[in-house]
């Protein structure tokens, strides 16, 4: 099992509508948990970390922790155009080694 | 202004020409890391280090070398550059303390080695 994959893509929504991106991850230790986003040719941003089990709201950006079930969501409501880019999640264990992993990324288009 | 810078940007090379590609950030990090991104394989990490003359194996070490003798600088060193290191190159930092745990990215490094 991958230890941390992603929904394979593309993934189309209309605009205005809301974006559903998903990740799930194999360690059970992992603590940390982040979405990127990256434009085509351009190098990854943090769009939201979250720690704890539960939501977590930042603008039209929501992160969804379920450490029970191993997966971490993002949902992005009222798509706009500007929202397309290719969402990479990454997750980073419990103890000293701070390595990050990351899927392999999604695709999002929002079509005007 | 706080940011991770790379050069060079573009790099087109042979195979076997050493070359370096250098990574500075100006956010006194203490954890820095190399990745390349290929399509349909991600971004996998190279090397990274934990803080000054500490260093370790990412996913895809071979073929690649670092060092970290200053705290600001990671540079990337290919000793003998072949065709499948052609690649898009990230260099990246952060803190390891503090709550913050964002890292921040450079521009990427584009390499062709023929």
């Amino acid at each position: 099992q991958k230890e941390v994959e992603q929904n394979s893509g593309p993934l189309s929504v209309p605009e205005g509508a809301i974006a559903s991106l998903n990740c799930t991850y194999s360690d059970r230790g992992s603590q940390s948990f982040f979405w990127y986003r990256q434009y085509s040719g351009k190098s990854p941003e943090l769009i939201m970390f979250i720690y704890s089990n539960g939501d977590k709201e930042d603008g039209r950006f929501t992160a969804q922790l379920n450490k029970a079930s191993q997966y971490v969501s993002l949902l992005i409501r009222d798509s706009q155009p500007s929202d397309s880019a290719t969402y990479l999640c990454a997750v980073r264990k419990a103890g000293a080694n701070s390595k990050l992993t990351f899927g392999k990324g999604i695709t999002l288009s929002v079509r005007p | 202004e706080a940011q991770v810078t790379q050069n060079p940007r573009y790099l087109i090379t042979v195979t076997g020409k050493k070359l370096t590609v250098t990574c500075s950030q100006n956010m006194n990090h203490e954890y820095m890391s190399w990745y390349r991104q290929d399509p349909g394989l991600g971004l996998r990490q190279i090397y990274y280090s934990m803080n000054v003359e500490v260093t370790d194996k990412g996913d895809v070490p071979e073929g690649y070398k670092v060092s970290r003798k200053e705290k600001r600088n990671f540079p990337l060193i290919l000793e003998s550059p072949s065709p499948n290191q052609t690649s898009l190159y990230f260099c990246a930092s952060s803190l390891l303390t503090g709550g913050d745990e964002t890292q921040y990215f450079g521009p990427g490094t584009r390499l062709l080695v023929l």
